[in-house]
């Protein structure tokens, strides 16, 4: 089957830096993106479309200038999360479809100090 | 908007039960709905997908049913194991080729 990772699977970072997350669709190419969202013990929340070659397509209470996305080609998407605070500490997946079925990343998990 | 509920929230169970995993949604025009595990701190396991015009689907001891008609899919876990123990999500497609998820079931067999 088709195999998305994501890069890094953990990072912790000080409150005010940047962090790049990395998607990847290894054996595939996909034109969109999906990046979620969960907080402890809670489900999944769609954050972002992101669209190779245009703008990513951001959900109601997601802040595009926060959550700064880039399809850089057919099998990256990087999402960077920007001036990171501590209620930005979440676990973040990405996942691509491929034939109406969507492949998730292993997910990764942000802790902001 | 499309809601979807997962009942209980949390489900202890002994070794060797046979459970179901409940999952509602208010909109049924959905073409297929997925099953998910989800093991603490990790990503998305995906166990059965089941179309639209299906009513079963069946995985080793997983077995899944889809009713669109009364917004409602189960999952049957057969003889319940302490490696079972995990969050079950239910998600269904939106009309932007993303997933909706469910609030999710934690599950933890006890030995």
């Amino acid at each position: 089957g088709a195999v998305v990772s994501q890069h890094p699977s953990w990072v912790i970072c000080k409150s005010g830096t940047s962090v790049k997350i990395e998607c990847r669709s290894l054996d595939f190419q996909a034109t969109t993106m999906f990046w979620y969202r969960q907080f402890p013990k809670q489900s999944l929340m769609l954050m972002a479309t992101s669209n190779e070659g245009s703008k990513a397509t951001y959900e109601q209470g997601v802040e595009k200038d926060k959550f700064l996305i880039n399809h850089a080609s057919l099998t990256l998407s990087t999402l960077t999360v920007t001036s990171a605070h501590p209620e930005d500490s979440s676990f973040y997946i990405c996942s691509a479809p491929s034939w109406e079925t969507q492949y998730f990343g292993p997910g990764t998990r942000l802790l902001v100090l | 908007k499309q809601e979807v509920t997962q009942i209980p929230a949390a489900l202890s169970v002994p070794e060797g039960e046979n459970l179901v995993l409940n999952c509602s949604f208010t909109d049924s025009a959905i073409y297929n709905l997925q099953w998910f595990r989800q093991d603490p701190g990790k990503g998305l396991t995906s166990l059965l997908l089941i179309q639209s015009s299906q009513r079963e689907q069946t995985s080793g001891r997983l077995n899944a049913s889809l009713d669109k008609s009364s917004g409602r899919s189960t999952l049957y876990i057969a003889a319940s194991q302490p490696g079972d123990s995990a969050t079950y999500l239910c998600a269904v497609p939106t009309g932007a080729n993303n997933l909706f998820f469910g609030t999710g079931t934690r599950l933890t067999v006890i030995p």
